[in-house]
């Protein structure tokens, strides 16, 4: 079955630390996104990709990078400059990035910073 | 700036009470207005699309309707599974716009 897997479910950090999450698709999407989700707040935009080896910032891309050298693939790495990282991380991802609205999910990473 | 408000925040209903979520908007140009499901810690499913005033769309017990100013998801004879978060977003038209404003969602339970 097609979808979105995102890894790893769960993931906690030290203070100063990198880590990077993953996300693969195989559901020939051109169009690729990561969200940020915290309590009582919208999901917002990190970043986004139409296609490979091309990337947008979104609304919150501070302390945050990401690649897009494969098209199944959209790896977000959240940087020791991220003040706040502690949240519900979404990738998803669109036929193209005109039919921004109509996303497919994955199932979501929860990074805890210690 | 684009905003989207969800009402209630949290709606409690027994199973077979119809009720309806409310989902105001204000965006330069609508190009669209979009409907998700989310269940806790996963993440959200895509339900509907809706592009003008007087569109409807319909899945199984749900029903979306859309003005100029607002969208409503009507939900009728709701069951159990119908318990989920349910999120509104709106893109803006015109030019290169690939965001979405999210809602902060209408958290739903159905009590058996």
């Amino acid at each position: 079955d097609g979808g979105i897997t995102q890894s790893p479910k769960y993931l906690f950090r030290k203070e100063g630390q990198n880590v990077t999450l993953s996300c693969e698709q195989n559901l020939n999407h051109d169009a690729m996104y990561w969200y940020r989700q915290d309590p009582g707040q919208g999901l917002r935009l990190i970043y986004y990709s139409q296609i490979v080896n091309d990337f947008q910032k979104g609304d919150i891309a501070e302390g945050y990078s990401v690649s897009r050298e494969k098209k199944e693939s959209f790896p977000l790495t959240v940087t020791s400059a991220q003040k706040n990282p502690t949240a519900f991380y979404l990738c998803a991802s669109s036929i193209a990035a005109g039919i921004a609205g109509e996303l497919f999910f994955g199932e979501g990473s929860r990074l805890t910073v210690l | 700036e684009d905003q989207v408000t969800q009402s209630p925040e949290a709606l409690r209903l027994q199973e077979g009470e119809s009720s309806s979520l409310n989902c105001s908007y204000t965006v330069s140009g609508l190009r669209g207005l979009f409907w998700y499901r989310q269940d806790p810690g996963k993440g959200p499913e895509f339900l509907f699309t809706l592009y003008s005033a007087g569109e409807e769309k319909e899945k199984e017990r749900l029903k979306a309707t859309l003005t100029k100013k607002e969208s409503f998801l009507h939900i009728t004879a709701p069951k159990p599974e119908d318990s989920a978060t349910y999120l509104c977003a709106v893109q803006a038209g015109g030019g290169s716009n690939y965001k979405l404003t999210f809602g902060k969602g209408t958290l739903l339970t159905v009590n058996p």
